[in-house]
């Protein structure tokens, strides 16, 4: 069974760009969070999708947004990047919102410069 | 909100046990998550607890206190591999998980 799978890998964007990130989850998986994690900050909530719906959404700016497709791919979307956005990206996945296993995918690494 | 504490890096040897505490402060959550994530790489799941007590899985067991907003993950017959950052994450209602900072494992020969 395939893991969770994110692309691209890595990442360079400049200031003022957009960039979208792509997450193929779990099959069978239907719930997509994604994360943020620098090392000043660590790991922190960026949102959760479930059939198609956000179902919950941490402390970012709106220029943090995300979408889940009918198969529950999902992707984010973040705009007008500025450098404080360089940071590890994750995708994780489980059976359901109150799935009791989370898998991560490896992540997209993105440098704004 | 939640407010999760663990140790910021220790160190141990190899064949040792070791144990990583993981205290927090929350109005209420639904399970603690341990993670395992070597640098460069996607954190991969360790455990779940949602009742008190301890779970035990081969070398790694984790336990949960709730009334004491405690939690522990134990090592057991540490292997240089085990050289690592392990998170401790709470599952609340609409926050998705929220992790603490981390705890940098070193094992020495």
């Amino acid at each position: 069974k395939a893991g969770v799978t994110q692309t691209p890998r890595y990442l360079i964007k400049t200031r003022g760009q957009q960039v979208t990130l792509s997450c193929s989850p779990i099959s069978g998986h239907r719930s997509v969070s994604w994360y943020q994690q620098t090392p000043g900050q660590g790991l922190q909530f960026l949102f959760e999708y479930f059939s198609e719906t956000q179902r919950n959404k941490g402390n970012f700016p709106g220029r943090f947004s995300g979408r889940q497709f009918s198969n529950s791919r999902s992707e984010m979307n973040v705009s007008t990047l500025e450098l404080g956005d360089s940071a590890l990206y994750l995708c994780a996945s489980s059976e359901s919102l109150s799935g009791n296993t989370i898998y991560f995918g490896e992540g997209s690494w993105l440098t704004v410069v | 909100g939640q407010n999760i504490d663990q140790p910021t890096e220790m160190t141990a040897t190899e064949g040792a046990i070791v144990q990583i505490n993981c205290t927090y402060q929350t109005s209420g959550f639904n399970g603690l998550f341990w993670y395992q994530q070597h640098a460069g790489e996607a954190p991969t799941f360790l455990s779940y607890n949602v009742l008190d007590g301890l779970e035990e899985k081969g070398r790694f067991s984790s336990f949960l206190s709730r009334s004491k907003g405690y939690s522990y993950l134990l090592l057991k017959e540490l292997q240089m591999k085990d050289s690592a950052s392990y998170l401790c994450a709470l599952r609340g209602g609409a926050d998705g998980l929220t992790f603490g900072k981390g705890t940098h494992l070193i094992i020495q020969p």
